[in-house]
C-alpha cells in the first residue's frame, strides 16, 4: 500500500513568492489534513477535510493561504504571498474515518518550505 | 489557544532509566489520546494511543496513563535505550463525527548510552 505522498519536498523562496505543496493521500483515505510545523515544534493544524469539505480550517491564515481538495482526493496547500515566519515543514496526513477503532494519522514526508 | 500543551521541551536520560513524558490539554470533549515518534528527518509515526474509556495502556516498554479529571496524560518509558532517542509528540482529538487531532510542541529525548 503507497503511503502519503507529498511533492515538493523542498521549497526555496523570496518573500512575497507564491507557492503550492500537494498531497496524495493513502487510498480510501476520506479525512486530509494539513499541518504546519515549525522548527522545533509540534505540527500546527492548519486545515482538514472529510472528503472534499473544509471540516476546521479555523486556524488557516486565510488572507495569504488556501488549501483545497475538490474531489475527496487529492489535495492543494497554496501560500499566496509568502512570509519569512511561513518557514516551516508543511505535513499532510490522512486517516480512515469511517474505522472509528482505527484513529492513527499516517503522515508523509512533508514539505520544507525557507522563505528568505 | 493551545490545545495541547507539554511541559519539558527536551529530557535527557541514561540507558536503561525510567523517564515519563507529561502532556496536558484544554478540551474535555477531547475522547482520544496518542504519542507520536519523531526520528530527525522523517515524519512523526504513532507510538501508542488510548481511547477516553481506559485510564492505561501499556505496549512492551511504553505505557500511556490518562487522567481525564486532570485533563492530563503522560508517556512511561522503561529501561531506555539509546533508539529511543527521538521527538515525542502527544496528540489529542475528539472523535464524534470528525475526526480531529492537536499536538503539542514536542519533548526532545535523549538517551546516553
Amino acid at each position: 500500500e503507497a503511503g502519503v505522498t507529498q511533492s515538493p519536498r523542498y521549497a526555496v523562496l523570496q518573500e512575497g513568492q507564491a507557492v503550492s505543496f500537494w498531497c496524495d493521500p493513502i487510498s480510501g483515505h476520506d479525512t486530509l489534513y494539513w499541518y504546519q510545523q515549525p522548527r522545533d515544534q509540534g505540527p500546527q493544524l492548519l486545515v482538514y477535510f472529510r472528503d472534499e469539505a473544509v471540516i476546521d480550517n479555523s486556524q488557516l491564515p486565510s488572507d495569504r493561504f488556501s488549501a483545497v481538495r475538490p474531489k475527496g482526493t487529492n489535495s492543494t496547500l497554496k501560500i499566496q504571498s509568502a512570509k519569512q515566519g511561513d518557514t516551516a515543514t508543511y505535513l499532510c496526513a490522512s486517516s480512515s474515518g469511517t474505522d472509528f477503532s482505527n484513529e492513527r494519522l499516517f503522515f508523509g514526508h512533508g514539505t520544507k518550505l525557507s522563505v528568505l | 489557544g493551545q490545545q495541547v500543551k507539554q511541559s519539558s521541551p527536551s529530557l535527557t536520560v541514561q540507558e536503561g532509566g525510567i523517564l515519563i513524558l507529561n502532556c496536558d490539554y484544554e478540551n474535555d470533549m477531547f475522547d482520544y489520546f496518542a504519542w507520536y515518534k519523531k526520528y530527525p528527518d522523517n515524519s512523526p509515526t504513532l507510538l501508542i494511543s488510548v481511547r477516553s474509556n481506559v485510564d492505561k495502556r501499556e505496549d512492551g516498554r511504553f505505557t500511556v496513563f490518562l487522567n481525564k479529571s486532570g485533563k492530563h496524560f503522560s508517556l512511561h518509558i522503561t529501561a531506555s535505550q539509546p533508539e529511543d532517542t527521538a521527538v515525542y509528540l502527544c496528540a489529542a482529538g475528539s472523535n464524534t463525527g470528525y475526526q480531529n487531532f492537536y499536538f503539542g510542541k514536542g519533548t526532545s529525548l535523549t538517551v546516553i548510552p
